[in-house]
């Protein structure tokens, strides 16, 4: 079944320590996407990507770095630099083509900060 | 700036009707999607409008008026699964280099 996996469900990280959260799909979509949500609030931005070798800074950059090396992942790497980086972090993917922008979503990864 | 603005929080009876809005600012539209998500899950396709108008897939409709950049989902026959947080979601750029953001998201509560 095609989909988009999201590893680890739960992450825990120490003060001062980069971590890197996977995302994989194998809908064959080129853009992907990585959002933060925090308690009861939306999901924002942090990079999204088009294409393999090129990606774009979101509403939130600051703090995340990522790469896109292959068409199916994505990895995002939440860097010391990011001072709250406690959150739900969701990986999604779309087609790039049409007008539908329907977007996949993977179960997420919930990170905190000990 | 992109910016989306959906009510907080809306309360309704199982078996009601119930709209939450949706409007936005953005630049570079390319349609307006709406999404599902229980507490603890990952977000849902629900629906999207690309022109005016209004679309329907069983008891969810969604309309867009792009003149007034405002759209709204409509959910019937309200059942207690759909108890929930609804988010509006805009495909904004060109088709080389688009981003989809989300609005704040609007929590249902659906009572007995």
């Amino acid at each position: 079944d095609g989909g988009i996996t999201q590893s680890p469900k739960y992450l825990f990280r120490k003060e001062g320590q980069n971590v890197t959260l996977s995302c994989e799909q194998n809908l064959n979509h080129d853009a992907m996407y990585w959002y933060r949500q925090d308690p009861g609030q939306g999901l924002r931005l942090i990079y999204y990507s088009q294409i393999v070798n090129d990606f774009q800074k979101g509403d939130i950059a600051e703090g995340y770095s990522v790469s896109r090396e292959k068409k199916e992942s994505f990895p995002l790497t939440v860097t010391s630099a990011q001072k709250n980086p406690t959150a739900f972090y969701l990986c999604a993917s779309t087609r790039t083509g049409g007008l539908n922008t329907e977007a996949f979503f993977g179960q997420g990864t919930r990170l905190t900060v000990v | 700036g992109q910016s989306l603005e959906q009510p907080s929080e809306v309360t309704a009876v199982e078996g009601a009707i119930v709209q939450i809005n949706c409007t936005y600012q953005t630049s570079g539209f390319y349609g307006l999607s709406w999404y599902q998500q229980h507490d603890g899950g990952a977000p849902t396709f629900l629906s999207y409008n690309g022109l005016d108008g209004l679309e329907e897939t069983g008891r969810f409709s969604s309309f867009l008026s792009r003149s007034d950049s405002y759209g709204y989902l409509l959910l019937q026959e309200l059942q207690m699964k759909d108890s929930a947080s609804y988010f509006c979601a805009v495909r904004v750029g060109m088709d080389s280099s688009y981003k989809l953001i989300f609005g704040s998201g609007t929590r249902l509560l659906v009572r007995p």
